[in-house]
């Protein structure tokens, strides 16, 4: 079975500042991808970026990037020059690219603070 | 492309009625997934399809939910009766996956469904 934990409900940062999500996963799957997923207010689920476990090198997408480390099944989103519309919730989550199945965390509210 | 469509997008019914909620994936992707999402439970996978084949349905709560996937471009969930606590909202998410190999998930942007 696998395993996601967010242990950050809620984060805030200042608005240019950087801020970093923490999330711990557990899998005995050799083949996952990693995600985060925005979720604003309207509340549709945007894909922020993705890791493949297989790829050493840290995914970076403009001002989002992560700090994978998969030793330590740890998954981290550092958000550089915050912007208001980063306020949102962030969901990170576990796909098992051979069954199909994703499994999400309970999710971390970030507020972005002018 | 138009993403992923769910309607309807506010559905709000009395306890015991029949609900169907509709979505259609992006155009050429061949897995479809359900989830639920609740304040106390978070974001659950109900059931997935691949290739309109049902994989995975152990997420259904109970015999009032079912899913059909008739063909690759349309699906449905259905609760029958609905009961209060099936409020939440419901999300649709469909991915394109090669030889068995999934990927990520393209969300639609939900059906809010109330019960009262």
């Amino acid at each position: 079975a696998q395993t996601v934990t967010q242990s950050q409900p809620e984060m805030s940062v200042q608005e240019a500042e950087t801020v970093t999500l923490s999330c711990t996963y557990d899998t005995s799957e050799s083949d996952y991808y990693l995600f985060w997923y925005k979720q604003p207010p309207s509340r549709q689920m945007i894909l922020v970026i993705r890791q493949e476990a297989y790829k050493q090198q840290n995914a970076t997408e403009n001002r989002f990037s992560v700090n994978f480390q998969k030793a330590a099944k740890s998954f981290s989103l550092k958000i550089s020059d915050s912007q208001l519309g980063d306020a949102a919730m962030y969901f990170c989550a576990c796909l098992n690219t051979n069954a199909g199945k994703s499994t999400f965390g309970d999710g971390t509210t970030l507020t972005v603070k002018p | 492309d138009a993403g992923v469509i769910q309607s309807p997008r506010h559905e709000v019914t009395e306890m015991g009625q029949e609900v169907t909620l509709r979505c259609k994936p992006i155009s050429g992707h061949n897995s479809l997934f359900w989830y639920r999402q609740t304040m106390m439970r978070g974001l659950e996978l109900l059931i997935y399809f691949n290739n309109n084949v049902p994989i995975d349905d152990s997420g259904m709560p109970e015999d009032r939910f079912s899913a059909k996937m008739p063909n690759a471009s349309f699906s449905t969930l259905k609760i029958q009766p609905s009961e209060p606590r099936d409020s939440a909202v419901y999300f649709c998410a469909s991915s394109h996956d090669l030889q068995g190999q999934y990927n990520e998930q393209f969300f639609g942007p939900g059906t809010r469904l109330t019960v009262l």
